[in-house]
């Protein structure tokens, strides 16, 4: 099956700083981008839809300035938490999709990135 | 009420017994079923997909969705320490919005 990588698979940092997160399909174009938010023993929660060269869709209660999404290519997509809190600390999973009504198949989800903010 | 509701579990069950997980849902739209597997700490990968009602075998895996009654099930069959993970369920009107459940948590203890 298709592949996403996502990088890094964990990351630590300060209260203040900005981190940035990247996804990439590996053998497929991906033409939407899905990123969610998972914490401890609960579900995945979708952040934002970002379709390549667009801007990103939010979902109602995730702050847009906050969380910088980018979908420059059809192979990249990039979140950037930008002065990070603990109490963003989760993991963070993107999702490709190939495009088309029914292209489900196609769908696959990254690794997930640990952010872990002191 | 959530769209889709899933017991969270734990559902501890000795090796090689048969798992039943199942999810109700409300959304009658939805036309797209499908099962995901999460370690802990790994991202979700597709097990099982369905598109509208009916059964679906893959090897020790079986996915029955009941539109009916909105509701779908997944079987395990000689479960497997291997098997221990979260499951989560997805449905879809599109195929591409995904919908989650809660996730179950499964133990398989050898």
């Amino acid at each position: 099956g298709a592949v996403v990588s996502q990088h890094p698979s964990w990351v630590i940092c300060k209260s203040g700083t900005s981190v940035k997160i990247e996804c990439r399909s590996l053998d497929f174009q991906a033409t939407t981008m899905f990123w969610y938010r998972q914490f401890p023993k609960q579900s995945l929660m979708l952040m934002a839809t970002s379709n390549e060269g667009s801007k990103a869709t939010y979902e109602q209660g995730v702050e847009k300035d906050k969380f910088l999404i980018n979908h420059a290519s059809l192979t990249l997509s990039t979140l950037t938490v930008t002065s990070a809190h603990p109490e963003d600390s989760s993991f963070y999973i993107c999702r490709g999709n190939g495009g088309g009504q029914s292209s489900y198949n196609e769908q696959f989800f990254g690794p997930g990135t640990r952010l872990t903010v002191l | 009420q959530k769209e889709v509701e899933q017991d969270p579990g734990p559902l501890s069950v000795p090796e090689g017994a048969i798992v039943s997980l199942n999810c109700t849902y409300s959304n009658s739209a939805f036309q797209y079923f499908m099962w995901y597997r999460q370690y802990s700490r790994k991202g979700p990968e597709l097990l099982m997909y369905t598109y509208s009602s009916g059964n679906k075998e893959d090897g020790r895996f079986t996915a029955q969705v009941d539109k009916s009654s909105k509701y779908i099930s997944l079987f395990i069959r000689d479960s497997q320490p291997s098997d221990s993970a979260t499951y989560l369920c997805a449905m879809s009107q599109t195929g591409n919005m995904l919908t989650f459940g809660g996730g179950t948590r499964l133990m398989v203890k050898p």
